[in-house]
């Protein structure tokens, strides 16, 4: 099983800041196939990216991801309110697939 | 509109059966494949399996095989999670989404069911 940790675990910011959130890999995860999720309190997950850098449907273009291989990130360039929330990295080249633990970016 | 609509929350008592539903409309149900998750308090996601109900090819996570099961029903585009013997453990908020086929990841969610466990 391919574990996902991700660092930090809280991140305090300020609306307008960069936001940086790391996700690495136990092994390599097989062609980038790498997600990222937002988690709003009391709110369905949100798939943000796949493939390790392509936005979803309706994603804003604040939100990119990149990496390969080990080490994932996702990087929100200007921070709005509605942000704050839990973000979960995913894998799903390997079975089982597998979360990370989540970083929760909070507003400072 | 795709929507993924999930059954109500749930008290149970510990020993007692359970069986929560994940409604699909506005997409091909056959055509994807529906995961769950679960989520236990204060805690991250978990996946715990997938089923394609177009052939009710099912796979489990490891951790939850045999703890759960999960089946569907084309006929009325549903899909299942089912416990027969429930532990406090099992208190958690469960999630089931959706997922095409091929290297993908699953794109929409269920709004959550809660599930407690307690005597």
């Amino acid at each position: 099983e391919i574990v996902l940790t991700q660092s930090p675990g809280t991140l305090s910011l300020s609306p307008g800041e960069r936001a940086t959130l790391s996700c690495r890999a136990s092994q390599s995860v097989s062609s980038s196939y790498l997600a990222w999720y937002q988690h709003r309190p009391g709110q369905a997950p949100r798939l943000l990216i796949f493939g390790a850098s392509s936005r979803a449907t309706g994603i804003p273009d604040r939100f990119s991801g990149s990496g390969s291989g080990t080490d994932f990130t996702l990087t929100i360039s200007r921070l709005e309110p509605e942000d704050f929330a839990v973000y979960y990295c995913q894998q799903y080249a390997n079975s089982p697939v597998t979360f990370g633990q989540g970083t929760k970016l909070e507003i400072k | 509109e795709v929507q993924l609509v999930q059954s109500g929350a749930e008290v149970k008592k510990p020993g007692e059966a359970l069986k929560i539903s994940c409604k699909g409309s506005g997409y091909t149900f056959t055509n994807y494949w529906i995961a769950w998750v679960r989520q236990m308090p204060g805690k991250g996601l978990e996946w715990m399996g997938i089923i394609y109900p177009g052939d009710s090819d099912t796979r489990y996570s490891p951790s939850f095989q045999g703890q759960v099961t999960i089946s569907a029903d084309k006929s009325i585009t549903t899909a299942y999670l089912q416990w027969s013997s429930l532990k406090a453990s099992d208190t958690a908020m469960y999630y089931c989404a959706r997922k095409t086929s091929g290297w993908y990841p699953v794109d929409y969610w269920g709004q959550g069911t809660l599930v407690t466990v307690s005597s």
